[in-house]
């Protein structure tokens, strides 16, 4: 199974709502991440986990918040959001961010905040 | 921290070859990676250059010369469905841990 999932694939919010993005993946994988994509542009780094602790967190506003359950699940918590948060939303894993292996993506979450 | 050039789009006609670039400049390096992103889907890996050389897999290859921070990935054979976006990542210290940072992106636009 070489497979990242990502729940819901299309989201559209208020910018007074609550939710979450859920990333789910069972390689084994002791690293994973978020990124944030906008149109024609190439992802951003949002968090990076590493056996399970946040181990990078690129200056992202504090209304998203990531939780790492364990070491399959990775969540984003969304609140109070803004129109320009708007975008694809991906979660990614690796077997170990210190080391040369490449990354497995989810299909991403299409966000919309109205 | 690192600094990635790419041209933004280029175009090729079916069964053709095409060479899209990558220049890097980073404090740090510790491999460089391609993935073709289609349009409103996730990236997907092709390739993994840390050494010097010719990486070939297929109908697609990548090359890295660190001393001169430049790598290309050569596409051979083109078909329509190799009309995507192609990302460059370089892999540069961060926080202790060494994460890809993604270039821009080359649109490649295959043409019949």
């Amino acid at each position: 199974d070489t497979e990242v999932t990502q729940t819901p694939k299309h989201l559209v919010m208020g910018m007074t709502n609550k939710k979450s993005l859920k990333c789910e993946q069972h390689m084994g994988h002791r690293a994973m991440y978020w990124y944030k994509q906008k149109a024609k542009k190439p992802p951003e780094l949002m968090f990076v986990y590493s056996y399970e602790k946040l181990s990078i967190n690129e200056s992202v506003p504090s209304r998203f918040s990531p939780e790492c359950p364990n070491s399959s699940l990775l969540n984003l918590h969304l609140h109070a959001l803004q129109p320009e948060d708007s975008a694809l939303y991906l979660c990614a894993s690796s077997q170990d961010p210190g080391t040369g292996h490449e990354q497995y993506f989810g299909p991403g979450t299409r966000l919309t905040v109205t | 921290g690192q600094n990635i050039d790419q041209p933004t789009e280029m175009t090729a006609t079916e069964g053709a070859i095409v060479q899209i670039n990558c220049t890097y400049q980073t404090s740090g390096f510790n491999g460089l990676f391609w993935y073709q992103q289609h349009a409103g889907e996730a990236p997907t890996f092709l390739s993994y250059n840390v050494l010097d050389g010719l990486e070939e897999k297929g109908r697609f290859s990548s090359f890295l010369s660190r001393s001169k921070g430049y790598s290309y990935l050569l596409l051979k054979e083109l078909q329509m469905k190799d009309s995507a976006s192609y990302l460059c990542a370089v892999r540069g210290p961060s926080g202790g841990s060494y994460i890809p940072t993604f270039g821009r992106g080359t649109s490649l636009i295959v043409h019949p």
